[in-house]
């Protein structure tokens, strides 16, 4: 079956620090994969995709993520955090059989001052 | 300026009564997405349209019912026969299936009273 897993309910960093929000999927064929970040109360917003190509993909507010395809993970990092990173992050992957978005759980972030 | 438009934020129901949830693109999007949300997991499909005048049911779609009249409306209702219809509903967007980003809505949060 494909799906998409976020190991850790929850990550916290110093502020300053590097972050890492852990990704990994099982789908068939090459896969499809986002990152989207959500703010309490509010809808989610998209930061970055993998389609194909660069293995290191750079999104928004100076996200990254580097895909694995032989651990078949999507991790998502940013060198530095900051405070304002605080938010609840989810990792998805294309359905290859109907091309809807199969969801991780969601991963929440704070960044400690 | 473009984007995604869902009201009520906030919607209060009885139990018994049905109630529509509404969601507005002038993103000229052909696909258009509902997604429930519950604290702790992760988005799950409940309906979603390809294109006008045509959609399929999602992961969820018990209880749920949609329209898509027009390519920039795809209102939700939350019929009686939805047994726990408190949550938080995301509308989303995307220009097709898959392979581009969607654009979600600030969602409404439906609470049964």
């Amino acid at each position: 079956a494909q799906s998409v897993a976020q190991p850790e309910d929850q990550v916290n960093v110093a502020e300053g620090n590097p972050l890492t929000v852990k990704c990994t999927y099982s789908v068939s064929g090459n896969p499809y994969l986002f990152w989207y970040v959500q703010y309490p109360n509010r809808g989610l917003q998209f930061l970055l995709k993998y389609i194909t190509g660069d293995n290191l993909v750079k999104g928004s507010y100076g996200f990254e993520a580097e895909f694995n395809k032989s651990q078949t993970s999507f991790h998502l990092k940013k060198p530095s955090a900051l405070v304002s990173d605080s938010a609840l992050y989810f990792c998805a992957v294309r359905d290859s059989s109907n091309y809807q978005l199969i969801w991780g759980a969601g991963t929440k972030l704070i960044i400690k001052p | 300026d473009g984007g995604i438009t869902q009201s009520p934020k906030y919607l209060f129901r009885k139990e018994g009564q049905n109630v529509t949830l509404s969601c507005e693109q002038n993103l000229n999007h052909d696909a258009m997405y509902w997604y429930r949300q519950d604290p702790g997991q992760g988005l799950r499909l409940i309906y979603y349209s390809q294109i006008v005048n045509d959609f399929q049911k999602g992961d969820i779609a018990e209880g749920y019912s949609v329209s898509r009249e027009k390519k920039e409306s795809f209102p939700l209702t939350v019929t009686s026969a939805q047994k726990n219809p408190t949550a938080f509903y995301l509308c989303a967007s995307s220009h097709n299936q898959g392979s581009t980003e969607a654009f979600f809505g600030q969602g409404t949060r439906l609470t049964v009273v």
